[in-house]
């Protein structure tokens, strides 16, 4: 069972250019969630998804940013027009339908996002 | 506003000593307590979790103690290891929302 796949692992991008970083959840699972983590910081949170649903995006910057996790295919984030402070890893994270009886969520390896 | 707050941020014990981290609280609707570790260049990988309904769980040298009164959690690691050398952090979530992370603690072991 393959776990959580996030590509690109690294992506470099100058200033205006867009971002787009996938996120593949383990079989099985429909919610994903996407945090940012900066050097020498904890994860923060960005969004929550399931399937076809944005559950919760408190995290994410009102502009620029957007998530979404089709019926078929990869969770997408996305970064419009990227300035240099969005240079960051990005995790995703998956979790089974019911999260009552593990709670446990799974990571990829991260999404290393520079702008130059 | 940080809803999960973890000291100390950064953590040297010799090898063979006893790590602990510490994490506080406020909202009183977590009811999933989780320790993530993470190497260099990886993603976070659950280490041990806890819900709020015992007050002490131990998998091998690692040890959550739990005080729901004092809305405090913390994690032990004992006969601590230089392969122990990582990133920890904790976590607070409720079944159905989303995982609010502590700032992080970098624990070096010294061999």
């Amino acid at each position: 069972n393959a776990g959580v796949m996030q590509n690109p692992r690294h992506l470099v991008r100058r200033r205006g250019q867009e971002a787009r970083l996938r996120c593949s959840p383990m079989k099985g699972h429909s919610h994903v969630y996407w945090y940012r983590q900066l050097p020498e910081e904890g994860l923060k949170f960005m969004v929550y998804l399931q399937k076809e649903n944005i559950i919760d995006e408190s995290g994410m910057p009102k502009e620029r940013f957007s998530a979404e996790f089709p019926k078929e295919g990869p969770s997408i984030l996305r970064i419009q027009q990227v300035v240099r402070g969005d240079s960051a890893a990005y995790f995703c994270a998956s979790s089974p339908p019911s999260r009552a009886n593990t709670g446990e969520l799974f990571f990829g390896e991260g999404s290393r996002l520079t702008v130059l | 506003q940080q809803q999960v707050k973890q000291s100390p941020q950064s953590l040297i014990v010799q090898k063979g000593g006893i790590s602990i981290i510490n994490c506080a609280y406020e909202n009183t609707a977590f009811d999933y307590f989780p320790w993530y570790q993470q190497f260099p260049g990886k993603g976070p990988a659950l280490l041990i979790a806890i819900r709020p309904d015992v007050s002490e769980k131990k998998e091998g040298r690692f040890t959550i103690s739990f005080n729901k009164s004092a809305k405090q959690f913390s994690l032990h690691i004992m006969d601590s290891q230089p392969g122990d050398s990582a990133t920890y952090f904790c976590a607070a979530s409720w079944t159905g929302n989303q995982f609010y992370f502590g700032t992080g603690t970098s624990l070096t072991v010294i061999p």
